[in-house]
């Protein structure tokens, strides 16, 4: 099986931005969840989808979004991008049928300028 | 709430063993775990344990659970310049709807 993947591997964006991450979980695999990591904070869960629904949430604010589509596909929304923002977001997806074991993509790795 | 720490470096010979310990506070805990994460990469899952379990053995590497102390090792035997990398480990369970809990995260140096 073809692992997680995630588009797209590096962006550059200005403050003031919004930036849309794209997440292809593992087939099979309903749950996918989205953290990110930053060296000061290191990894912080921002939220869980499982069928197109949000079911956990992270203590982020409102600016970061995401959403999952029929086939597990999520992607993540970052609007008026700050320079804080910059930080590797990574993704995880779980088949959450007795498996809770999470597998990583590689990344985007994002800097806000 | 949960929380999972590590100390933040270890230097090891090449050749020896090398012991990456972490403690956790959710006597919930379900799963704990040990991730890899070489420069520039997302994290690789490299095993994890039941919380009913004592111990488990994967080739070069041992994972050590003392439930009562909430205390996990790993042990990588014959450390290689190959194992250098961040190791993180992690903690998940019903308390946390199975999110897992990761600590900062242990860089390994290996040196000749």
């Amino acid at each position: 099986k073809a692992g997680v993947t995630q588009t797209p591997r590096y962006l550059i964006k200005t403050r003031g931005q919004q930036v849309t991450l794209s997440c292809s979980p593992i087939s099979g695999h309903r749950s996918v969840s989205w953290y990110q990591q930053t060296p000061g904070q290191g990894l912080q869960f921002l939220f869980e989808y499982f069928s197109e629904t949000q079911r956990n949430k992270g203590n982020f604010p409102g600016r970061f979004s995401g959403r999952q589509f029929s086939n597990s596909r999520s992607e993540m929304n970052v609007s008026t991008l700050e320079l804080g923002d910059s930080a590797l977001y990574l993704c995880a997806s779980r088949d959450d049928r007795g498996g809770e074991t999470q597998y990583f993509g590689p990344g985007t790795r994002l800097l806000v300028l | 709430g949960e929380d999972v720490e590590q100390s933040l470096f270890l230097s090891v010979r090449e050749g020896d063993s090398s012991v990456i310990n972490c403690t956790y506070t959710d006597s919930s805990s379900t799963y704990l775990y040990w991730y890899k994460q070489e420069p520039g990469a997302g994290l690789q899952l490299l095993t994890y344990i039941f919380s009913n379990m004592d111990m488990k053995q994967d080739q070069r590497l041992t994972v050590l659970l003392n439930k009562k102390d909430k205390h996990l090792s790993l042990r990588i035997a014959d450390t290689q310049t190959g194992d250098s990398a961040i190791y993180f480990c992690a903690e998940s369970g019903p308390g946390g709807s199975y999110i897992p809990t990761f600590g900062r995260g242990t860089s390994l140096i290996v040196h000749p």
